[in-house]
């Protein structure tokens, strides 16, 4: 049972215009949700986060929204840059958890075309 | 280095052999995961330490699946009798300390592990 739902396994954008990537959960209690980003024979690399008191949280370019009552949340980046071009994976995890252990998506491969 | 770092980087082994994966964290972080990525799947948990202390074990697989961090720092994945199933990426990931949930975890770059 997946817990942690990225549905598009890609997407295509071009430079400068706006990526958007989507995740879904299904356990209502998850409220720390994480964005990775990965690129190839790299580990994950921590791009932002979002804790459930809020629906919206900003660092430069990166933007993640959160939509609680959908169970809902998405990544826009803004502009688009070829760097961007990675498998980005959506996390979640309990805040308070005796561990704080991350479920991931199976990821979104973004590429950014010049 | 200032990351984690993990040993060695890929590892082919026969069916039936013995592993061993080592991880080494960021000086001074509490926390330590192991998770499991399988091709074209996200990481999946296996296991967690606080310090020499391991807290939850609930994601390893099967006893054959074994971790260990004596002294608080370094952590050994073992893998006895390696079966095709266990091919994946085991990345390990470190985080200062827990007290607020929101304390990043910090992955290195994973141990390839293909077993033929």
């Amino acid at each position: 049972d997946q817990q942690v739902k990225q549905n598009s396994p890609s997407l295509s954008v071009q430079e400068g215009r706006i990526s958007i990537l989507n995740c879904d959960y299904t356990n209502s209690m998850f409220d720390y949700f994480l964005w990775y980003k990965k690129y190839p024979a790299e580990g994950p690399t921590f791009l932002i986060s979002i804790s459930s008191i809020k629906d919206k949280n900003e660092d430069g370019r990166f933007t993640v929204f959160l939509n609680k009552s959908a169970k809902h949340l998405s990544l826009h980046i803004v502009p688009s840059q070829p760097g961007d071009s990675a498998v980005y994976f959506c996390a979640a995890s309990v805040y308070g958890g005796s561990n704080y252990k991350l479920t991931f998506g199976k990821g979104t491969l973004l590429t950014v075309n010049p | 280095g200032a990351g984690v770092s993990q040993s060695p980087r890929y590892k082919v082994a026969k069916r039936g052999q013995d592993v061993a994966l080592r991880c080494d964290p960021i000086s001074g972080h509490v926390s330590l995961f192991w998770y499991q990525q399988a091709l074209g799947q996200g990481p999946e948990f296996l296991t967690y330490f606080q310090n020499e202390a391991q807290l939850d074990k609930s994601g390893l697989p099967s006893d054959r699946f074994f971790a260990e961090r004596p002294e608080g720092s370094v952590s050994t994945l073992k893998i006895q009798r390696t079966q095709q199933e266990d091919s994946a990426v085991y990345l390990c990931a470190s985080s200062f300390i827990l007290t607020s949930g929101t304390d990043t975890q910090y992955f290195g770059p994973g141990t390839r592990l293909t077993v033929l």
